[in-house]
């Protein structure tokens, strides 16, 4: 699977866009992009995945550079519930067996 | 909404004792997960199964490990004589067969042996 590179923690005011950069330079064209995050003590949570086209869901917009090599996850109003490490992975079609998570990004939403 | 739950949620044992977790995965689910977190990590996966039958085991899982989905409903992760280098979340995550699956986590099993 294709590596990711995330900033290691990014700070985001209350009612604010969370704009979180991911680096997947190594991208393949059958790999998708997935996002999970994983709030303090809990399991992770899925929030949205694609493949080219951007992607929008109740929770977070997921926007994929035309070269496919980086992507954006948007949370277009954060909360304080927000606060959470935000891992962005690549899977292949073909190869759904596991995920590589990475270290992620800490999201510290501040009052 | 019944999501995939785990159980015990926290488990504490001494060096050298077998423990066994349970997973339940979402009920229309085929694909079942087990993975390992330590501390400041991201998950590790460490097998999974299609149905009962088990497709894939990493190098992370010792011969002290074993993990079971007999009718291809539940799961169990037991570890035998543990050490205190297994002290970590136990996750487990489910997902459907098709298309481009996402995995659905449960809240995960923290073991602490001492």
């Amino acid at each position: 699977d294709a590596k990711t590179t995330q900033p290691t923690s990014m700070d985001c005011a209350e009612g604010r866009a969370a704009n979180l950069p991911c680096n997947h330079s190594t991208i393949s064209g059958n790999e998708y992009v997935y996002w999970y995050r994983q709030i303090h003590s809990q399991g992770p949570q899925y929030i949205i995945h694609g493949l080219k086209n951007n992607e929008t869901n109740e929770m977070a917009s997921l926007i994929i550079t035309e070269d496919r090599k980086s992507s954006t996850l948007i949370l277009p109003h954060a909360t304080l519930r927000d606060t959470a490490v935000y891992y962005c992975i690549v899977r292949s079609l073909y190869n759904f067996n596991k995920f590589y998570f990475g270290s992620g990004t800490k999201l510290n939403v501040k009052p | 909404d019944t999501g995939v739950s785990q159980n015990p949620r926290h488990k504490i044992t001494k060096r050298g004792q077998n423990v066994t977790f349970r997973c339940d995965p979402i009920s229309e689910h085929n694909r079942l997960y087990w993975y390992r977190q330590t501390l400041g990590q991201g998950p590790e996966f460490l097998t999974y199964f299609q149905n009962e039958a088990q497709l894939e085991k990493s190098r992370l899982l010792s011969d002290r490990f074993s993990a079971e989905r007999p009718k291809g409903s539940f799961s169990t992760l037991e570890i035998q004589r543990t050490e205190q280098g297994d002290s970590a979340m136990y996750l487990c995550a489910s997902s459907l067969d098709r298309g481009a699956p996402e995995q659905y986590f449960g809240p995960g099993t923290r073991l602490t042996v001492t």
